[in-house]
């Protein structure tokens, strides 16, 4: 069965510094990897995803992830943090070639980004 | 575009009471619809699987007689939770995906549910 892992509750960051938030996947074949925010009461804010191709993607708000088949990671990353990103994150994946299937979530990590 | 709307976005109902959430696809046709449940500070969890003009698929243990759903056009989705108590007091999300190109889901605003 295809599942995500987000191993880290919390990430705490200074604005300005680097981040990284992490996920871990497992699934059968190629996956299709997403990132999602939520800020509190709110929707699901898209990201980026990884259905194939170069492994580096760059999403939304200077945001960008890599996909690494060998280590089954997704790692979520932004070269400088801003207090606005302070907010819950998810990883999600869904099966290759299922396109009406649910995506499977991680639990989320919540990013708090000092200032 | 792909925008998915949900209404309400909050409401408070008294126990034993139904309440009904829409989610609408708002420019584009969603032929799969998913409905999911989100406890304070957790993940999201799949409740059920809808798709236009059949019965929804539900996930282990969602009681389908309680969360009612019908997805009767390929632009709305209904979630009815049905002699609500306060237990059922949760984040409801719901998520469409575009015919044919559904490589991501869209997801609505989201609806907080207090049940007093």
């Amino acid at each position: 069965a295809q599942s995500v892992a987000q191993p880290e509750d919390q990430v705490n960051v200074a604005e300005g510094n680097p981040l990284t938030v992490k996920c871990t996947y497992s699934v059968s074949g190629n996956p299709y990897l997403f990132w999602y925010v939520q800020y509190p009461n709110r929707g699901l804010q898209f990201l980026l995803k990884y259905i194939t191709g170069d492994n580096l993607v760059k999403g939304s708000y200077g945001f960008e992830a890599e996909f690494n088949k060998s280590q089954t990671s997704f790692h979520l990353k932004k070269p400088s943090a801003l207090v606005s990103d302070s907010a819950l994150y998810f990883c999600a994946v869904r099966e290759p070639n299922q396109a009406g299937t649910a995506l499977i979530f991680g639990k989320g990590t919540t990013l708090s980004v000092s200032s | 575009g792909a925008v998915v709307s949900q209404h309400p976005s909050w409401v408070i109902c008294k126990s034993g009471t139904s309440v009904k959430i829409e989610c609408r696809s708002l420019d584009f046709q969603a032929t799969t619809m998913f409905w999911y449940r989100q406890f304070p500070k957790q993940s999201l969890m799949l409740m059920a699987t809808s798709n236009e003009g059949s019965k929804a698929t539900y996930e282990q243990g969602v009681e389908k007689d309680k969360f009612l759903i019908n997805h009767a056009s390929l632009t709305l989705s209904t979630l009815t939770v049905t002699s609500a108590h306060p237990e059922d007091s949760s984040f409801y999300i719901c998520s469409a995906s575009r015919q044919l190109q559904s490589t991501e889901a869209f997801f609505g605003q989201g609806t907080r549910l207090t049940v007093v």
